[in-house]
């Protein structure tokens, strides 16, 4: 079972450059989101989505792009990268919450570095 | 979102009872509490989840007083690889999550 997994695991960019990250869950899991972490501070929520076709914005979604086509995957998208966006990102996934919180299950992280 | 306030680092020995407190004042009716941990170059664990009162699993117990504005994670017996961040989170939403910076354990022998 391989839980979240995340592709690449590492990654060093150029300014201006475009790529994307891969998340896939094989867990069923209805929710997911994408996260980055930077130095010092906690998991920050870039974008999340609730279902197959809908996303949403999370605290520091600018400069970002996601697509949920697939259940069991989500995009995270960086247009023109820049190096404020150097940083670990994290994906996740979860059961909707109903009468309670459903734990969140993470990926290993993307290390990511824009030069 | 529940503001959650935590210690930003704690120091403790092998074999000893580690316990962190998460101050929540303004946490909501349905709000739960949630633990996690992570370890360096790893995404965060669900450690344990409690409403109210006192829950115990194999890792940790969580401890949640009658007026629920604060929470105590309790690890019995540290070792070595209790070193970690740990993290408070209040709410209910699934995707309304804010991790804040977490409390960062140190155990040493």
């Amino acid at each position: 079972n391989a839980g979240v997994t995340q592709t690449p695991k590492f990654r060093v960019l150029k300014t201006g450059q475009s790529m994307t990250l891969l998340c896939a869950q094989d867990m069923n899991h209805e929710y997911m989101y994408w996260y980055r972490q930077d130095p010092g501070m906690g998991l920050r929520l870039i974008h999340y989505s609730v279902g197959e076709g809908t996303t949403a914005k999370g605290e520091v979604p600018d400069g970002y792009n996601v697509s949920r086509l697939k259940k069991q995957n989500f995009l995270l998208g960086l247009e023109s990268a820049a190096p404020s966006q150097t940083s670990v990102y994290f994906c996740a996934s979860s059961f909707p919450s109903t009468a309670s919180r459903q734990p969140q299950h993470f990926g290993d992280g993307t290390r990511l570095s824009i030069l | 979102l529940a503001k959650t306030t935590q210690p930003i680092s704690m120091d403790s020995y092998e074999g000893q009872e580690v316990n962190i407190t998460c101050s929540h004042n303004n946490i909501a009716t349905n709000d739960y509490i949630t633990w996690y941990q992570q370890f360096p170059s790893q995404g965060p664990r669900f450690i344990i989840q409690g409403y109210k009162t006192k829950v115990t699993n194999e890792v940790a117990s969580l401890f949640i007083p009658a007026d629920r504005k604060s929470s105590t994670l309790s690890l019995p017996r540290v070792s070595l690889s209790d070193t970690a961040v740990y993290y408070c989170l209040v709410g209910q939403s699934g995707y309304a999550l804010n991790f804040g910076k977490g409390t960062s354990l140190l155990v040493t022998p």
